[in-house]
């Protein structure tokens, strides 16, 4: 059974840029399986999906975010990463990643919480 | 962008009650349907995905129905570790979007 772990800073500037990763353990994030993606949740508020990839490289982008927002994946670490420049306050928020067995996240990180805040 | 929504935003009921939750589309998602069951303090949990299918593990109180822009989740008899929120999410497009979420509370 896959395994996330997110990974990252907890407090950010505004205006600076907000780097997470997320390890993926129990299988290959190279599996042609699966789709991995990145789900931020405001404190008290609903969910909101930020974006996904394949293991190729191939992205989608929620087109609210998709100026700011960068996806990555490291196949030799097991490894995807999510950049998301130029925050605000209103970027605070628990950031989970997930893998997404087309079209379904059926396993989840714990969730991080990333405050912007100087 | 297809728009989720659900109602209603929040529910009260007690245990044993039957539930229903509505989701619905701003256009057709087919069976692209999943539904999510979050606690506070942790990540969302799949319960139902394509609609209809339960995910293994999940109480069969649970089950979902619908297909094209109006679908449902029921609890047939509510338990008390079922106070929650709960989420729809569809995948139909590769810009996923989430409903905005049902809290059910105990009354």
């Amino acid at each position: 059974q896959l395994q996330l772990q997110e990974s990252g800073p907890g407090l950010v500037k505004p205006s600076e840029t907000l780097s997470l990763t997320c390890t993926v353990s129990g299988g290959s994030i190279s599996s042609s399986s699966y789709y991995w993606g990145w789900i931020r949740q405001p404190p008290g508020k609903g969910l909101e999906w930020i974006g996904s990839i394949y293991y190729s490289g191939s992205t989608y982008y929620n087109p609210s975010l998709k100026s700011r927002v960068t996806i990555s994946v490291d196949t030799s670490k097991n490894q995807f990463s999510l950049k998301l420049s130029s925050v605000t306050a209103a970027d605070t928020a628990v950031y989970y990643c997930a893998s997404l067995r087309w079209p379904t996240f059926d396993y989840w990180g714990q969730g991080t919480l990333v405050t912007v805040s100087s | 962008d297809i728009q989720m929504t659900q109602s209603p935003s929040s529910l009260s009921a007690s245990v044993g009650d039957r539930v229903t939750i509505t989701c619905r589309a701003s256009q057709s998602i087919s069976s692209y349907l999943n539904w999510y069951q979050q606690k506070p303090g942790k990540a969302p949990k799949l319960l139902i995905y394509a609609a209809s299918s339960l995910q293994s593990g999940v109480p069969s109180r649970f089950s979902g129905s619908g297909s094209g822009t109006d679908f449902t989740l029921t609890i047939s008899s509510l338990q008390p570790e079922d106070f929650a929120t709960y989420y729809c999410q569809q995948s139909y497009s590769t810009q996923i979007t989430f409903g905005q979420g049902t809290r059910l509370e105990i009354k």
